[in-house]
């Protein structure tokens, strides 16, 4: 089944706590994105990438990494996390012009 | 830079009756719409797509979206909605060049009463 896994699904932490929401997918796709969506403003992008090794800002790239060394892969990363990045993300990955979202993950910074 | 326009927060209706959701885009070009629905909990499936040709696009569960390039818009509609349609729904706008990347508008969320 063609899809995009998220890991974990769900974390509170704490300020300062690094930290890493892992997403994969299967369906060899180069382009891969990272979203955060918050009441009211819908689905910001954070990163993205072209392909392996290309990685670009995307909107609200803020307090996050991502690093791309294999296709199917693409970690977020919060080197030091703050409370404003309290939010709900979304990894997608691209065939032609539809993006596949992964089923979210719902991060809590205390 | 495109951008996308949901100017209802909020819509209620009525089990059964019709609806319509407003979308307004900003784009240079051609634009590539979508509408995506989020429901309680999950994340976003894709309801419907257009690219180009005929105006009016059918998708899934029922829905449908025209493009109306002299309004810059792209309505969601449905002649009648079911309980389970109640969801956020978000529109979006394709950049075709560069970042390649999908803009959301800040979502409609539909509550449906009896």
């Amino acid at each position: 089944e063609a899809q995009v896994t998220q890991n974990p699904r769900y974390l509170i932490t704490v300020t300062g706590k690094k930290l890493t929401v892992t997403c994969s997918q299967n369906m060899n796709h180069e382009y891969m994105s990272w979203y955060r969506q918050d009441p009211g403003l819908g689905l910001r992008q954070i990163y993205y990438s072209m392909n392996v090794e290309v990685t670009d800002k995307g909107d609200v790239p803020e307090g996050y990494k991502v690093s791309r060394k294999e296709k199917r892969n693409f970690p977020l990363i919060l080197e030091s996390p703050s409370p404003n990045q309290t939010s709900l993300y979304f990894c997608a990955s691209r065939s032609r012009e539809e993006l596949f979202f992964g089923e979210g993950s719902r991060l809590t910074v205390l | 830079a495109q951008s996308v326009t949901q100017p209802d927060i909020h819509i209620t209706v009525s089990e059964g009756a019709s609806l319509e959701l407003r979308c307004n885009y900003s784009y240079g070009a051609t634009p590539y719409l979508f509408w995506y629905v989020q429901s309680p909990g999950q994340g976003l499936q894709l309801l419907l797509k257009y690219f180009s040709g005929d105006t009016l696009v059918q998708g899934i569960k029922g829905f449908e979206a025209e493009f109306k390039r002299s309004q810059s818009s792209f309505n969601l509609r449905k002649p009648s909605v079911h309980w389970s349609d109640a969801a956020e729904y978000f529109c979006a706008v394709f950049r075709r060049f560069g970042n390649e990347k999908l803009t959301f508008g800040t979502g409609t969320r539909l509550t449906i009463i009896p």
